[in-house]
C-alpha cells in the first residue's frame, strides 16, 4: 500500500542553519503530498503541499518540491529560527482514498 | 479558516469513567477522524466518519466508539478509561482529499 518514510530525529540545528527532512513515498499513481508542522503542545497544522510532479510548495520559509524520479519530497529552509522547533510530518493520501498516511514525524530543536 | 474545535485541552479522568471527547468543525466537511498521538508511535487512527451515523474503525479501535448525529459533530467515546488511553487526543476533518486535513489543537487526556 501506499507509505511515507521520513528520516528519524531528532534534529537539532543552529539558529540560521539550513534544513533538510528527508521524505521518500510508496505510491500508485501521483497523489498530493503534505507536509504537517505541530508546534508543542498543538495539533498538527497543514505546512505546505504540493499537489503534482514538479509542483513546488512554500510557505514561512519552508519549501518542497515533488519529485517522481526519486519519489522524494524533502522539506528544506534555508535558515532556520528558534521559532521552527516542532515536530513535521511528511503525508500523503492512500489510493483511492482519502485518508492520510502519516510518517512518523521528526522533531527539529533549533538552539540559539 | 476552516476551524476544527476541540472542546478540552487537558482532562484528567479516573480509571473506569466514561469519557467523551468532543470535535466540531465549521466548514461543512464530509470526513472526520481521530487520532492518538504517542511518543515513538506517530499518529494512529482509531475511528474516522465520512458522513453523518456512518464510521469505520481505524488501526486501534479497541476500547473506544464514536458518535456522529450531526455533520459538524464527531466524538469519541471511551467507555471505560483505562490508563493506556492516557495520551493526545487529535481530531480533523477534511473534504475530497486534495487540500489535507485541518486538525483541533488536540486533547491531552490523563487516566489515573
Amino acid at each position: 500500500g501506499d507509505s511515507v518514510t521520513q528520516m528519524e530525529g531528532p534534529v537539532t540545528l543552529s539558529e540560521e542553519a539550513f534544513l533538510t527532512i528527508n521524505c521518500t513515498y510508496t505510491a500508485t499513481g501521483y497523489p498530493s503530498l503534505f507536509w504537517y508542522v505541530q508546534y508543542p503542545g498543538e495539533g498538527l497544522q497543514l505546512l505546505l503541499k504540493a499537489t503534482k510532479a514538479d509542483d513546488k510548495g512554500s510557505n514561512k520559509g519552508f519549501e518542497a518540491t515533488y519529485r517522481k524520479e526519486t519519489t522524494s519530497f524533502h522539506l528544506e529552509k534555508g535558515s532556520v529560527q528558534v521559532s521552527d522547533s516542532a515536530v513535521y510530518f511528511c503525508a500523503l493520501p492512500g489510493a483511492g482514498s482519502y485518508q492520510l498516511t502519516f510518517g512518523k514525524g521528526t522533531k527539529l530543536s533549533v538552539i540559539p | 479558516d476552516v476551524k476544527v474545535t476541540q472542546s478540552s485541552r487537558y482532562l484528567v479522568k479516573r480509571t473506569g469513567e466514561k469519557v467523551f471527547l468532543e470535535c466540531v468543525q465549521d466548514m461543512d466537511h464530509e470526513n472526520m477522524f481521530w487520532y492518538r498521538q504517542d511518543p515513538g508511535l506517530g499518529l494512529r487512527l482509531i475511528y474516522f466518519s465520512y458522513d453523518v451515523k456512518m464510521k469505520e474503525k481505524g488501526d486501534i479501535p479497541e476500547g473506544y466508539s464514536v458518535s456522529r448525529e450531526k455533520k459538524e459533530r464527531f466524538s469519541l467515546i471511551l467507555e471505560s478509561a483505562s490508563t493506556n488511553q492516557t495520551s493526545m487526543y487529535l481530531c480533523a476533518s477534511e473534504t475530497g482529499g486534495v487540500d489535507g486535513y485541518t486538525f483541533g489543537s488536540g486533547t491531552r487526556l490523563t487516566v489515573v
